[in-house]
């Protein structure tokens, strides 16, 4: 099974909004509402910001949102702020108990 | 609610190495774990799962063989054991709760990972 598909980097400015999308295969992304979402900061272990495709963890902001169209799921930001600079990856089931990580995005706040 | 995890390993190629994940704060038994690895500058690769409950586990195919996952109830603690490592398997390894009980749908709870180098 091939990691999930997100793009390098994006980047936008403090209050603009941002999309990373996450494609995977009829398999994984396609076939489950199990996708997530995580950030990631420099040296710090990864945090769950969205689970089921669009169901925000407690505690994150309301600017994060997730969706899903086909087999390519979306982590949407709005509002930028610089805290949100991080990597963000996101996973999805595989079937029979297995799960799978996009490559990770490295978000930049100019 | 906290995963702990041992600490950093350093191993010559071809050993084996040893992880430890102490869970506390919640039933032990009632979440699955995850174990989780990345490499220097790299993404990350999910390795495996096991059910602390009943013990059972499923592992990445890339790493059949060569992964062991267990756990001791009496001390609320998941191991994963690597063997034949190579250069190619340094990388920090992490410990992750599933979010449900007795389900999985996100991981929401992460120990602070364990650095295993790898030397030739």
């Amino acid at each position: 099974q091939s990691a999930l598909t997100q793009p390098a980097s994006v980047s936008g400015s403090p209050g603009q909004s941002i999309t990373i999308s996450c494609t995977g295969t009829s398999s994984d992304v396609g076939s489950y509402n199990l996708v997530s979402w995580y950030q990631q900061h420099p040296g710090k272990a990864p945090k769950l910001m969205i689970y089921e495709v669009s169901k925000r963890s407690s505690g994150v902001s309301n600017r994060f949102s997730g969706s899903k169209s086909g087999n390519t799921a979306s982590l949407t930001i709005s509002g930028l702020q610089a805290e949100d600079e991080a990597d963000y990856y996101c996973c999805s089931y595989a079937g029979s108990s297995n799960w799978l990580f996009g490559g990770g995005t490295k978000l930049t706040v100019l | 609610v906290q995963l702990v995890q041992s600490g950093a390993e350093v191993k010559k190629s071809g050993a084996s190495v040893k992880v430890s994940c102490k869970a506390s704060g919640y039933s032990f038994t009632s979440y699955y774990i995850h174990w989780v690895r990345q490499a220097p500058g790299q993404g990350l690769e999910w390795m495996g799962i096991i059910n602390p409950g009943a013990g059972g586990t499923t592992y990445a195919q890339k790493f059949q063989g060569r992964i062991t996952m267990t756990r001791d109830t009496s001390t609320s603690t998941v191991f994963m054991e690597l063997s034949s490592l190579t250069s190619e398997d340094t990388a920090v390894y992490s410990c992750a709760r599933g979010r449900v009980e007795m389900g999985d749908d996100a991981f929401d709870v992460w120990g602070q990972g364990t650095m295993v180098t790898v030397s030739p």
